[in-house]
């Protein structure tokens, strides 16, 4: 497709299981941007690549959040050992520039993870 | 600590009559504001921003007013359509190079 694509849409985990949350941006988007969004509040930034740089992980909430890009294209999303507040919609988006914020980012439709 | 305020979760309009959606800010360092719209099990979509040059943008239907002075931005609709209804997030930048902060969001009903 043309859009930015994430997996699984839904994932269930039992507290303390590993998940990976796969994100495919736009083909030949330079930037991408990972975001978590729970109930009821905004997207929340969690971290920034740049081809396959990560040049901003200030938003991953701990270190059992872990993030990569290594071709520059696809990017995996991987949270070790779930625990409940980490239910939330996780968005990734990906823009053809190298800027972080603007008019030229595009979402995909997240990925639903619930911790139970 | 909130940055970015949107104080009405939700807000319903009559079709054909304008929708006013606000949204208040607190770091005196945003420099450009956007507003993104999205629908049930979609991803936000860019829907009109503005910078702190400016007051006020326009693009079809819509319209965002800067008060800076206030750290106050609002998004006028109008007219109102039923294609409206959605939820409408305010998110603001430093600059547009530097990573967005939403708001909360704001669900817009459009009544028939």
């Amino acid at each position: 497709g043309a859009g930015v694509s994430q997996s699984p849409r839904y994932k269930v985990a039992k507290r303390g299981q590993d998940v990976a949350l796969r994100c495919d941006p736009i083909s030949g988007h330079v930037s991408l941007f990972w975001y978590q969004q729970a109930l009821g509040q905004g997207p929340e930034f969690l971290t920034y690549f740049q081809n396959e740089a990560q040049l901003d992980k200030s938003g991953l909430p701990s270190d059992r959040f872990f993030a990569e890009r290594p071709e520059g294209s696809v990017s995996t999303l991987k949270i070790q050992r779930t625990q409940q507040e980490d239910s939330a919609v996780y968005l990734c988006a990906s823009s053809p520039f190298g800027q972080l914020s603007g008019n030229t980012i595009y979402f995909g439709e997240g990925s639903w993870l619930t911790v139970v | 600590d909130q940055q970015v305020k949107q104080n009405s979760p939700s807000l319903s309009v009559q079709e054909g009559r304008i929708s006013i959606l606000n949204c208040d800010y607190t770091n005196s360092m945003f420099d450009y504001f956007l507003w993104y719209k999205k629908y049930p099990a979609e991803g936000p979509t860019f829907l009109i921003s503005i910078s702190s040059i400016k007051d006020k943008n326009e693009d079809g239907r819509f319209t965002v007013f800067l008060n800076k002075s206030a750290k106050h931005l609002s998004l006028h609709i109008v007219p109102s359509q039923p294609g409206d209804s959605a939820v409408y997030f305010c998110a603001a930048s430093p600059n547009r190079d530097d990573k967005i902060i939403f708001g909360k969001g704001t669900r817009l009903h459009i009544l028939p």
